[in-house]
């Protein structure tokens, strides 16, 4: 199983949007609505952003959005602030009880 | 809010075994429709899943490193563990014990750094 594609780095000026893009299969992206996304401040643990594609955990700022187009999903996240600058991984469901994630994307806010 | 915490040794020899535990607080590892997994992440590197269990026993595993690792539960303390024998320096990362719910990972432990070396 191989990891998804993400960019390695994406950036953006405080206020802007942007959007970061996970690359799968037909094996997994592609087949279930399955896909997370997780930031990660450095020396922190990941922290739930996304679920199901496109749901926000409670607590979870509406800036953070999700979606997804045949093989790929994106995390798009608007109004951009200086606290967002972290990793951002996907990770989906493969079938048979497997999970797969991204190799990560450094945010950068300007 | 459950709460997780990863134990175990932070420096393993090369072709030695490493084991962690996970000692979960604040919620029953019983509770049905949660798994708890183990995730990894080298230096500097993305995320890798390794493992993961449901309270009953059953176990699912990346296929990459099916050959070398095993998860396991203790109810009765609240805690599930990891090994992984014949390790090796790439084997060196962050461990991470963490609960998924259905299709996502919704608690994390801080992480505990595992390192191979001689």
């Amino acid at each position: 199983q191989s990891a998804l594609t993400q960019p390695a780095s994406v950036s953006g000026s405080p206020g802007q949007s942007i959007t970061i893009s996970c690359t799968g299969t037909s094996s997994d992206v592609g087949s279930y609505n399955l896909v997370s996304w997780y930031q990660q401040h450095p020396g922190k643990a990941p922290k739930l952003m996304i679920y199901e594609g496109s749901k926000r955990p409670s607590g979870v700022s509406n800036r953070f959005s999700g979606s997804k187009s045949g093989y790929t999903a994106s995390l798009t996240i608007s109004g951009l602030q200086a606290e967002d600058e972290a990793d951002y991984y996907c990770c989906s469901y493969a079938g048979s009880s497997v999970w797969v994630f991204g190799g990560g994307t450094k945010l950068t806010v300007l | 809010q459950v709460q997780l915490q990863e134990s175990g040794p932070g420096l393993v020899k090369p072709s030695e075994t490493l084991s962690l535990t996970c000692t979960v607080s604040g919620g029953s590892i019983s509770r049905s429709s949660y798994y708890w997994g183990w995730i990894r992440q080298p230096p500097g590197k993305g995320l890798e899943w390794i493992g993961s269990i449901y309270y009953s026993g059953s176990t699912y595993y990346n296929p990459s490193l099916k050959s070398r690792v095993t998860i396991s539960v203790d109810t009765s303390k609240n805690q599930f563990s990891l090994k992984v024998n014949s390790v090796t320096a790439a084997d060196t990362a962050v461990y991470y014990c963490a609960r998924h719910y259905d299709s996502h990972w919704t608690d994390w432990g801080q992480g505990t750094l595992v390192t191979v070396s001689s």
